[in-house]
């Protein structure tokens, strides 16, 4: 069964570099979605993407972070500068269909340490 | 404001029992409401969606309800099995984006 990845698994940084989370969506899918999840808090909407251009991002969202799909495969999410509180697991979620009637795949999660 | 509260914030039962989980929401507009299972540092995955006009919904041994006049939703596990051990948690979908519950933690002991 088709399914979303995400790389790396576990990623440690330093406060003040730059991360690049990757994501591989399912293949057909068109819809590419990022999430987080800092510990023990719920999960919290980043942004939307389609056809190459953002559709909705959250308040969290502000200039430090940034999405791309570079290729046919891969949608990624750029974390500028990164602070102690971006420490999170990032989700990345693609669908088939835009519309809240449609399924959203989730990845297995980056988790995010900023120290 | 949009907000999703879950009730209990954790539950353990024995292997074999039933039990229900309550989601309380107060999105508007509304469209659907998702419960999701997540396992221990992994993504997601979905169990049921329910639109406006669903008052019930099953998949396999979990068993969701949704009264959409109380804003109130229900997810209830039979024969409950160790494997069900994770955070369940809904998930209530306006026009955009997706809104989470902070979900039950769910521990079952055998």
């Amino acid at each position: 069964e088709p399914e979303v990845t995400q790389t790396p698994s576990h990623q440690v940084t330093q406060m003040g570099q730059e991360v690049i989370l990757r994501c591989v969506p399912i293949s057909n899918h068109l819809y590419f979605y990022w999430y987080r999840q800092i510990l023990g808090q719920k999960v919290e909407f980043l942004v939307s993407f389609y056809n190459n251009e953002i559709s909705e991002k959250s308040e969290i969202f502000d200039d430090q972070f940034s999405v791309e799909r570079p290729d046919g495969s891969n949608f990624t999410l750029k974390i500028r500068s990164t602070k102690l509180e971006d420490s999170a697991m990032y989700f990345c979620a693609s669908s088939a269909y835009k519309g809240e009637s449609y399924e959203q795949y989730f990845g297995p999660g980056t988790r995010l340490t900023v120290t | 404001k949009n907000q999703v509260e879950q009730s209990p914030q954790s539950l353990i039962i024995l292997e074999g029992k039933n039990c229900t989980l309550q989601c309380n929401y107060t999105v508007s507009p509304f469209s659907n409401l998702r419960w999701y299972k997540q396992d221990t540092g992994r993504g997601p995955v979905s169990l049921t969606i329910m639109t406006f006009s669903e008052n019930t919904k099953s998949n396999g041994r979990y068993t969701a309800t949704l009264d959409a006049d109380t804003k109130q939703s229900s997810l209830h596990i039979t024969a409950s099995q160790l494997s069900d051990s994770a955070s369940y948690i809904c998930v209530v979908s306006a026009i955009s984006p997706l809104v989470f519950g902070k979900g039950t933690r769910l521990s079952v002991i055998a």
